[in-house]
């Protein structure tokens, strides 16, 4: 248990299927993260929450949703997903930050991954 | 744009054998994270690197950040065969936007 918890840790969804990723950390972390790793390629940000506030949406494709609640919760909604969106989707978490510069200066607490398979 | 480039891309050792991962940004970097992962599993922090030519050991492991802090590296003792997965370096962009940027990793496989 590495204090963050992914859910489903596996899911296999049509194209036209709607379903969502949840992250939730123990931590008393304030950023929050989704990357998206697939094979031969570098970890793939995606989107960042720095309490609570959207910080980053590194040109992703309407059909990825992020929701962050609260600082413990993240969710990834999605819908209409194509087959190349297939991969590893992991959530993390670090100390959040309160000047811009102070980012990147923590490492991160990775949750174990939801494998999504897109049919 | 920034990049972070690791070396080799994979490794296979003998258990027994040493084992180093090179890390180089294209920018210098203000500090300098190592990550493993295991097969089938999740990065993991391993340490943070800050101070030009900073090292730092865990046991067997032995990380150095170069004098430029642009370059780093990972050495592994004697490995065994739970040394086994990726490790993966990442440091922070330069300028206004800070997120981590990633190597690919290298990818260690120990031969029993």
């Amino acid at each position: 248990e590495t204090g963050v918890t992914q859910t489903p840790r596996h899911l296999v969804m049509g194209m036209t299927n709607k379903k969502s990723l949840k992250c939730e950390q123990h931590l008393g972390h304030n950023a929050m993260y989704w990357y998206k790793q697939s094979a031969k390629k570098p970890l793939e940000l995606m989107f960042v929450y720095n309490f609570k506030e959207q910080t980053e949406n590194n040109s992703v494709p309407s059909r990825f949703s992020p929701e962050c609640p609260n600082s413990s919760h993240l969710f990834l909604h999605l819908h209409t997903l194509q087959p190349e969106d297939s991969a590893l989707y992991l959530c993390a978490s670090s100390q959040g930050y309160l000047h811009p510069e102070r980012e990147g200066r923590y490492g991160y607490t990775f949750g174990s991954g939801t494998r999504l398979t897109v049919v | 744009g920034q990049q972070v480039m690791q070396i080799p891309q994979y490794q296979h050792v003998q258990e027994g054998e040493d084992f180093t991962t090179y890390c180089n940004s294209s920018t210098t970097l203000s500090n300098i994270q190592w990550y493993k992962q295991r097969p089938g599993g999740h990065p993991v922090f391993l340490i943070q690197l800050v101070k030009s030519g900073e090292v730092k050991k865990q046991k067997r492991l032995t990380f150095q950040f170069g004098e430029a802090k642009k370059n780093s590296s990972l050495h592994i003792t004697a490995t065994q065969t739970t040394d086994v997965g990726t490790y993966f370096c990442a440091g922070p962009r330069t300028g206004n936007n800070r997120k981590l940027i990633w190597g690919l990793g290298t990818s260690l496989a120990v031969n029993p």
